[in-house]
């Protein structure tokens, strides 16, 4: 099946604890990216990579790192998580070159105590 | 920078009737986007719009877009309770680099 798999589902952690959030995808798209959902602020992206090892901050990137070296995988990495960074993260991608149609994983719900 | 606006933000709507839910966006682009959200579920795409005058239906939903206006309307016909969830617009950057995203329109639908 076609998809995005992101892990884990659910976490909760202390400020200051590194973490990552991994994403794969499947279906051989070049692009892909992480976005975060917030009460009120709707989905606002992270970072975004056109293909392996190509990467570029979106409008909320601060406190996040990425990395692209296999096409497949796309981990978001939190060096050391704040409490502003409690949110529900998306990774997506799309077979398009650059943002099209996005298949979205089912979303990773980070708490940051 | 391309902002985009979706109203109204909550709509409670009655079973059997029409609604129109709005998109406005600030700046040209050539491609629009709507997704609907479950309560904690992912987003799964609708409709992609391409063209000034692009109609897409399925079912009892229908998207058109007016790239002049740079305005795009999801319009209701006849609610029923499955269609309550929240619809996102989004429209691609000019560079192709991201969708940006409204804030979405949570749609309740009572009998």
């Amino acid at each position: 099946e076609a998809q995005v798999t992101q892990n884990p589902r659910y976490l909760i952690t202390v400020t200051g604890k590194k973490l990552t959030v991994t994403c794969s995808q499947n279906m051989n798209h070049e692009y892909m990216s992480w976005y975060r959902q917030d009460p009120g602020l709707g989905l606002r992206q992270i970072y975004y990579s056109m293909n392996v090892e190509v990467t570029d901050k979106g409008d909320v990137p601060e406190g996040y790192k990425v990395s692209r070296k296999e096409k497949r995988n796309f981990p978001l990495i939190l060096e050391s998580p704040s409490p502003n960074q409690t949110s529900l993260y998306f990774c997506a991608s799309s077979f398009f070159s650059g943002a099209n149609v996005l298949t979205f994983g089912a979303g990773s719900r980070l708490t940051v105590l | 920078e391309l902002k985009v606006e979706q109203n109204p933000l909550f709509l409670s709507m009655q079973e059997g009737k029409n609604y129109t839910i709005y998109c406005n966006y600030s700046t040209t682009s050539d491609r629009l986007y709507w997704y609907r959200q479950d309560p904690g579920k992912s987003l799964e795409s609708l409709f992609v719009l391409l063209s000034n005058g692009a109609v897409k239906q399925e079912g009892r939903l229908m998207a058109s877009l007016d790239t002049k206006a740079r305005l795009s309307t999801l319009h209701i016909t006849a609610a029923v309770h499955d269609l309550s969830a929240t619809y996102f617009c989004a429209v691609a950057n000019q560079a192709g680099t991201a969708l940006i995203f409204g804030k979405g329109t949570t749609l309740s639908v009572s009998s």
